[in-house]
């Protein structure tokens, strides 16, 4: 089925660890988002792309990077976790109108 | 920079009980707002949408939302509630013209007693 796969869908990381949460949508949307979802705080934008080569940072990019080599994928790279990014990320894709196709989420602890 | 607001962070309702979730939003120009739900376990699924002539909108499984542009607000609501609706819902807001960020809401946790 069409749709934004998300992997793993589990990962338990040792603090300062590097990782790459990998997304890809086969929609041919061009927008392309990740969000982190933690109790309490809702979903919180870290980057997005409007496409392929142009990547531009949400409200917490902090310790995160991405980029947009081709339009189907969006990988998101922690570049050394901490225990603060312990959360569920989402992916999430769209044509113009934001009307998102999110992936089923990856939950990521950091001990 | 634009913002959402959810009243009600916990909702604890009886099946066939009538449903609002506040909803208010803070930005200055022309806006398209979201409604989206997620189930437990599951990823969030958008139930309905706002760009613009009809500020009563329709979504999925008999939800509705009123947008109200003096008020700033998108309301979400739904005559009877089901067991079945247990979930969170977020509203969400984005400035319209080309491509803008999606800011969501902290979320409303609906739980519906049987």
């Amino acid at each position: 089925n069409a749709g934004v796969t998300q992997t793993p869908k589990f990962q338990v990381l040792k603090t300062g660890q590097s990782m790459t949460l990998q997304c890809a949508q086969d929609m041919n949307h061009e927008y392309m988002s990740w969000y982190r979802q933690d109790p309490g705080m809702g979903l919180r934008l870290i980057h997005y792309s409007v496409g392929a080569g142009i990547t531009d940072q949400g409200e917490v990019p902090n310790g995160y990077n991405v980029s947009r080599s081709t339009t189907e994928d969006f990988p998101l790279r922690l570049l050394s976790a901490a225990p603060s990014q312990t959360s569920v990320y989402f992916c999430a894709s769209s044509t113009y109108d934001r009307r998102y196709t999110f992936g089923s989420g990856t939950r990521l602890t950091v001990v | 920079a634009q913002s959402v607001s959810q009243h009600n962070h916990h909702v604890i309702l009886s099946e066939a009980a009538s449903l609002e979730l506040g909803c208010n939003y803070s930005y200055g120009g022309t806006v398209n707002l979201f409604w989206y739900v997620q189930y437990p376990g599951q990823h969030l699924q958008l139930l309905l949408k706002y760009f613009s002539g009809d500020p009563l909108v329709k979504g999925i499984k008999g939800f509705e939302a009123e947008f109200i542009k003096s008020k700033f607000s998108f309301n979400l609501r739904k005559p009877s509630v089901q067991w079945s609706d247990t979930a969170e819902y977020f509203c969400a807001v984005s400035n319209s013209g080309g491509y803008q960020k999606v800011t969501f809401g902290i979320g409303t946790k609906l739980q519906v007693i049987p």
